[in-house]
């Protein structure tokens, strides 16, 4: 159980456009979402966290305007890469936790952005 | 910013050794976590070990937190090649629900 899919799984796109990330999980709800960049032979960095129905909270640094997060039902989170460029190439992991329970993290399979 | 500092950053053992990793952090926790993540895919959640335990078990793995030192040891015992892995540690200062900060990872490579 508490399996969570992240779509795509890569993504290839031109610099200026924008790219969606879906992240739902399968077999439970989640209140809460999570949403990590993840650069090459790093660690994760939690760039913000999604609540169903309300704002989501990003982390210092991490610009809203450019990393749109929406979090409209209890299964699916996107985020949203506005005007993606280069820079913006990294692999992006969400993770979920069933609602009103205190277990661990899961974790979706990642999405491997290249903006060229 | 990180939290949790693994060590060795690389690590590479036959199989059948055993394997031990460490995760030193700076700030009080409410409990730590192990994730493993293959290449190229997302993390699988390992064991938590919450503040008030020093010592855990999960199959072949077993880890120890020890608060004094901020610090945790994460040991894989009888590695197997599909034990090649990254392993990051993860802290979480309120529930395990809480958001997480994970360490920088170790690379761990089991030779068949």
């Amino acid at each position: 159980g508490a399996v969570v899919s992240q779509h795509p799984s890569r993504v290839i796109c031109k610099s200026g456009t924008s790219v969606k990330i879906e992240c739902r999980s399968l077999d439970f709800q989640a209140t809460t979402m999570f949403w990590y960049r993840q650069f090459p032979k790093q660690s994760l960095m939690l760039m913000a966290t999604s609540n169903e129905g309300s704002k989501a909270t990003y982390e210092q640094g991490v610009e809203k305007d450019k990393f749109l997060i929406n979090h409209a039902s209890l299964t699916l989170s996107t985020l949203t890469v506005t005007s993606a460029h280069p820079e913006d190439s990294s692999f992006y992991i969400c993770s979920a936790i069933p609602g009103n329970s205190n277990q661990p993290q899961h974790f979706g399979d990642g999405t491997r952005l290249s903006i060229l | 910013s990180q939290q949790g500092e693994e060590d060795p950053q690389a690590l590479s053992i036959q199989e059948g050794e055993n394997a031990t990793m460490n995760c030193s952090y700076k700030t009080s926790i409410n409990n730590l976590q192990w994730y493993r993540q293959n290449s190229g895919r997302g993390l699988v959640h390992l064991i938590l070990i919450r503040s008030n335990e020093r010592e855990k078990h999960s199959g072949r793995l077993r880890v120890t937190l020890d608060t004094s030192k901020k610090s945790s040891s994460l040991l894989i015992t009888a590695s197997r090649a599909a034990d090649t892995a990254s392993y990051f540690c993860a802290t979480a200062t309120t529930g395990a629900n809480s958001k997480l900060t994970f360490g920088k990872g170790i690379t761990l490579s089991v030779r068949p």
